[in-house]
């Protein structure tokens, strides 16, 4: 099946910093996502984005699809980005079943 | 408000026991899956169902089972077949169709044998 390498895995930050987290995936895809999980597990959806440059305030999202690799960028980090960030993707062809990457535990300190 | 809910958030089980997680959505999508996720790692896919009356195996369903009645529920039973059954269980939706591949996750169970 379809792999996906998440970097780094930790990352540790003083608040107002900026980041960038990687993802690489090994096939052709028609799905990728972009997850922050909080304290209590819930999975919040950052960014739909198999292709192209997407922002929304501080995070903005880049796959080359072609490449087989996306970036999330965060500016200007605040505590509460604290969490795990995931990528998932699905496979072309696929019924869109994500497969998850084991995500970049992030760390924000005041 | 419209969503995915389930239930029960947690849920404590004796060895030997079957027990079933409860997922229902309201955003009349029509495909369904269920993952699973245990400390430290990535979530990995249970089952997954795109239509009523019918689903697929993900990578790890041995000892579990789903069914798929009504377009709004999937529920989730963990067998005693299942080896190795704590972990945090994710339901998720999306809709069908062309454009149209988001995930929506529920916020979970959290199962724990005892």
């Amino acid at each position: 099946g379809i792999q996906v390498e998440q970097s780094p895995p930790d990352l540790i930050l003083q608040e107002g910093a900026n980041s960038t987290l990687r993802c690489n995936f090994s096939d052709s895809v028609n799905n990728l996502q972009w997850f922050h999980q909080n304290p209590w597990g819930q999975l919040i959806n950052l960014f739909y984005i198999p292709s192209g440059t997407k922002q929304n305030g501080r995070l903005s999202a880049t796959t080359v699809a072609t490449e087989r690799y996306s970036l999330l960028y965060i500016s200007s980090s605040q505590t509460t980005d604290s969490g795990v960030y995931f990528c998932a993707v699905a496979p072309s062809g696929s019924a869109r079943q994500l497969t998850f990457g084991s995500g970049t535990q992030l760390t924000v300190l005041p | 408000d419209g969503g995915i809910t389930q239930s029960p958030k947690y849920l404590f089980r004796k060895e030997g026991q079957n027990v079933t997680l409860s997922c229902e959505q309201n955003l009349n999508h029509d495909a369904m899956y269920w993952y699973r996720q245990d400390p430290g790692q990535g979530l990995r896919l249970i089952y997954y169902s795109q239509i009523v009356n019918d689903f697929q195996k993900g990578d790890i369903a041995e000892g579990y089972s789903v069914s798929r009645e009504k377009k709004e529920s999937f529920p989730l039973t963990v067998t005693s077949a299942q080896k190795n059954p704590t972990a945090f269980y994710l339901c998720a939706s999306r809709p069908t169709g062309e454009g149209t591949g988001e995930l929506f996750f529920g916020e979970g169970s959290r199962l724990t044998v005892l």
